[in-house]
This record gives structure tokens, sequence and C-alpha cells, in this order.
């Protein structure tokens, strides 16, 4: 997995609670991404970082807050959780050079998050 | 609307046989467009990459080919294994400048009996 670590890889929480999802990675690249999947959906991006405290919103955003302190982690805050929120959600990086034979994504093993 | 759509959804072959998997965007502008192996329970993995001026590209038993006047993308798997069984994703790049515009497919399921 390209040195990617989630973490937790599952997680059941209750709706309204707030959840946090780490993703760790020891490639020193420059960008990471926050996407989920479901059934029907294909990927969806929520959020990407395009560098220390360099975040922008993805087209599923709504519900979701990320951070990133460090270039090795970002961090995905459900603020208060939501059954519509379930799925399972990928973190993924690349080293987005400019030039479109560049921009391989790299993604993690996954967590899977439950929202009673 | 920039959409990706695959076909067919799910496809069963026997192992041994070739496949190809479509894929037809709508997105614009193009910058580039990936093929993704996803296995059960695990993040997807790039197979290829193709920018508007290249044809076909191939990685082992799996080669993809574009045609960007039609839009539409195959990826052809030949002498398929049991291990090909995992579910395919095409995802297409609107801006090679900006990594957040990527639009993904929802993937075509194969499966490869013995």
């Amino acid at each position: 997995d390209a040195g990617i670590t989630q973490s937790p890889r599952h997680k059941v929480t209750e709706t309204g609670t707030p959840v946090t999802l780490r993703c760790h990675q020891t490639e020193n690249h420059r960008y990471m991404y926050w996407y989920r999947q479901d059934p029907g959906h294909g990927l969806r991006l929520i959020h990407y970082s395009y560098g220390v405290k360099d975040t922008d919103k993805g087209e599923v955003s709504d519900g979701y807050s990320v951070s990133r302190s460090k270039t090795e982690d970002f961090l995905l805050t459900l603020e208060s959780a939501t059954s519509s929120q379930t799925s399972v959600y990928f973190c993924a990086i690349s080293e987005w050079r400019g030039s479109s034979n560049m921009d391989t994504q790299y993604f993690g093993p996954g967590t899977r998050l439950t929202v009673l | 609307k920039n959409q990706v759509e695959q076909s067919p959804q799910s496809l069963i072959i026997l192992e041994g046989k070739n496949c190809t998997l479509q894929c037809n965007y709508t997105v614009s502008p193009f910058s580039n467009l990936r093929w993704y192996k996803q296995d059960t329970g695990r993040g997807p993995v790039s197979l290829t990459i193709m920018t508007f001026s290249e044809n076909t590209k191939s990685n082992g038993r799996y080669t993809a080919t574009l045609d960007a006047d039609t839009k539409q993308s195959s990826l052809h798997i030949t002498a398929s294994q049991l291990s090909d069984s995992a579910s395919y994703i095409c995802v297409v790049t609107r801006d090679s400048t900006n990594a957040g515009k990527s639009t993904f497919g929802d993937g075509t399921t194969l499966t490869v009996k013995p």
C-alpha cells in the first residue's frame, strides 16, 4: 500500500458523536486525499491537501473537516456523525508535478465506518 | 455534467479467457485517463495512465486503449487468471494542475472462475 496506513481500520459509532480518521504516509508526497466509497457511487472526493495547512474541498465535503499539520498526517473529522456517513473511507497520496504523467495516486487500505 | 460510465457492471469469465471492459466519459477538458484494480477489501491500485496523445498502454496482461475523439477507453485482459477477480475502475482527470479534478467510474466487477 505504498507506505500509507489508515487508523482505525474499522469503527462503529453512534449518531451525533465526533469521529476522527487518520491517514499516515511515509512517502513524503505533497498531496493527500480523502475519499468515500459507497455502492453505486464509486469513489468520491471529500477533501484534499496540497501541502501542510493547505486544504480544499471535494465534491462531498459537507459534514466533514480536515487538518494537515505535518506532511505525513492527514486527519478527517466527522463533527457529528450521521447514518449517511456510513461508508468505506480511503486515503490516497500523490506527487503532482504539473505533468499528467506523474499523478498516479496510491491508496491506503481503507477504514470501514458504521454509524448507528 | 462530468461523468464516467463503465460497462458492463459485472462480468464472469472462465480462467484463461480474454475480456474487455469499457469506459465512456463526458469529462471536459481532458487531461488523462487511468485504470485501477481494486481487490475486495483493499484500496485501488493503478494499472495504467494515458494522456490525450496516447492510444494504448500495456501493463503485463492488461492493455488499455483510448479514443479521445469518441471519449471511450477500454481495458483488455489477456489470458485471465483467478487473481484478476476484482473491481476495475476508470478515472478521468480534467486538470493536471489540480489534484482534485478527477471523476471516478463506478467500476466493473470481474469474476474469474476456474
